[in-house]
């Protein structure tokens, strides 16, 4: 059983536009929830985080909105640039002292110039 | 560079090889990571260790065997593995209750 969930395995975004990535979770005990990003070849970054106390958090271009009652969290980058081209995974932890991350499957997004 | 440095980057191996998989971090953390991922799935926590000691086996299969000498340093034995075990293998470390940070992993190919 899937506990987080990217439902949309691919995106394509023009340059300078918004891209919307999201991310639903089914565990109600999730408090603490991450945006990684991966190129090929190489292994996932962080990229930023919310915690279930919060409904944004914005870092730059990257902001990640969490709605609770939706279980539902979303990445928006704006404006897209052509190095943003990546998977995006998904992540979620049970009490923010566990180190047991549960991913989502990822979302391969792709900057058109 | 990210601090998690892994070895090889590829392997090929048969269904009867005995081979390890090396990762090493440089960033002073003292919990490290054994990750699988496989074609369409998501990221599968295998093993944490904490100050070289184990506190999550993910219920993984035996014929993974992991080893933890110290903070720095991290092992992944492997040994009579099915072609189904072929997939990327990712290290990982971080501080206590810190974000990850991923080493590039290994390309696995069982035959």
């Amino acid at each position: 059983d899937q506990q987080v969930k990217q439902n949309s395995p691919s995106l394509s975004v023009q340059e300078g536009r918004i891209s919307i990535l999201n991310c639903d979770y089914t565990n109600s005990m999730f408090d603490y929830f991450l945006w990684y990003k991966k190129y090929p070849a190489e292994g996932p970054t962080f990229l930023i985080s919310i915690s279930s106390i919060k409904d944004k958090n914005e870092d730059g271009r990257f902001t990640v909105f969490l709605n609770k009652s939706a279980k539902h969290l979303s990445l928006h980058i704006v404006p897209s640039q052509p190095g943003d081209s990546a998977v995006y995974f998904c992540a979620a932890r049970v009490n923010f002292g566990n180190e047991k991350l549960t991913f989502g499957t990822g979302t391969r997004l792709t900057i058109i110039p | 560079e990210t601090g998690v440095t892994q070895t090889p980057r590829h392997l090929v191996m048969g269904m009867t090889n005995k081979k390890s998989l090396k990762c090493e971090q440089h960033l002073g953390h003292n919990a490290m990571y054994w990750y699988k991922q496989s074609a369409k799935k998501p990221l599968e926590l295998m093993f944490v260790y904490n100050f070289k000691e184990q506190t999550e086996n993910n219920s993984v299969p035996s014929r993974f065997s992991p080893e933890c000498p110290n903070s720095s340093h991290l092992f992944l034995h492997l040994h009579t593995l099915q072609p189904e075990d072929s997939a990327l293998y990712l290290c990982a470390s971080s501080l206590r209750l810190g974000k990850l940070f991923f080493g590039s992993g290994t390309q696995l190919s069982v035959l």
